[in-house]
């Protein structure tokens, strides 16, 4: 099976910006997370999607958002960026077999914003 | 407030030897606990899981063991080797609002031959 995949991998945007990633799960996993990842604060966790609809959110500003489609695939948005956004962001899709989660992570998207 | 923690940044072994690896929450509502295995400039790989109802889960040279009372996780590696150099996080899954996902700061684990 192909990994997670995530577009595009690299990313500069200016202040006030606004930017949109993609996740491609796993094929056959229904539940896709997104992590912020920066030297400062390790892996936060961000929110979390199961079947298009948003299961758990973490501590992050509503201009942070995401969205998830039928085929699992799942965009997040940033809108009015700020320089501490900069980031890698990681998405992870998972599956949940009987008493064992497996999660596994994309290559991320760096974002640069300047 | 940090509800999951890994209180020794490093951790030096012998290659042959056991490697245990520790992980402290505070929240009782995860419903999985899970550990990574980092490189840098990658993604971190995911090794071993558990379920917050069973207290051990084992998976060829990796034990994950889970002390629901003391809510304390470890990673067990036997033997250790070389290339199990890396950094490890364990990380704690919440399925619902009840608790936000979380992962640890990590330990760096380095295997002397």
């Amino acid at each position: 099976k192909a990994g997670v995949t995530q577009t595009p991998r690299y990313l500069i945007k200016t202040r006030g910006q606004q930017v949109t990633l993609s996740c491609s799960p796993i094929s056959g996993h229904r539940s896709v997370s997104w992590y912020q990842q920066t030297p400062g604060q390790g892996l936060q966790f961000l929110f979390e999607y199961f079947s298009e609809t948003q299961r758990n959110k973490g501590n992050f500003p509503g201009r942070f958002s995401g969205r998830q489609f039928s085929n699992s695939r799942s965009e997040m948005n940033v809108s009015t960026l700020e320089l501490g956004d900069s980031a890698l962001y990681l998405c992870a899709s998972s599956l949940v077999e009987g008493l064992k989660l497996a999660q596994y992570f994309g290559p991320g998207t760096r974002l640069l914003v300047l | 407030d940090q509800q999951v923690k890994q209180n020794s940044p490093s951790l030096s072994v012998q290659e042959g030897r056991i490697s245990i690896l520790n992980c402290d929450y505070t929240n009782s509502m995860f419903d999985y606990f899970l550990w990574y295995k980092k490189y840098p400039a990658e993604g971190p790989t995911f090794l071993i899981s558990i379920s917050s109802i069973k207290d051990k889960n084992e998976d060829g040279r990796f034990t994950v063991f889970l002390n629901k009372s003391a809510k304390h996780l470890s990673l067990h590696i036997v033997p250790s080797q070389p290339g199990d150099s890396a950094v490890y996080f364990c990380a704690a899954i919440a399925l619902t609002n009840a608790g936000k996902s979380t992962f640890g700061d990590g330990t760096t684990l380095t295997v002397k031959p």
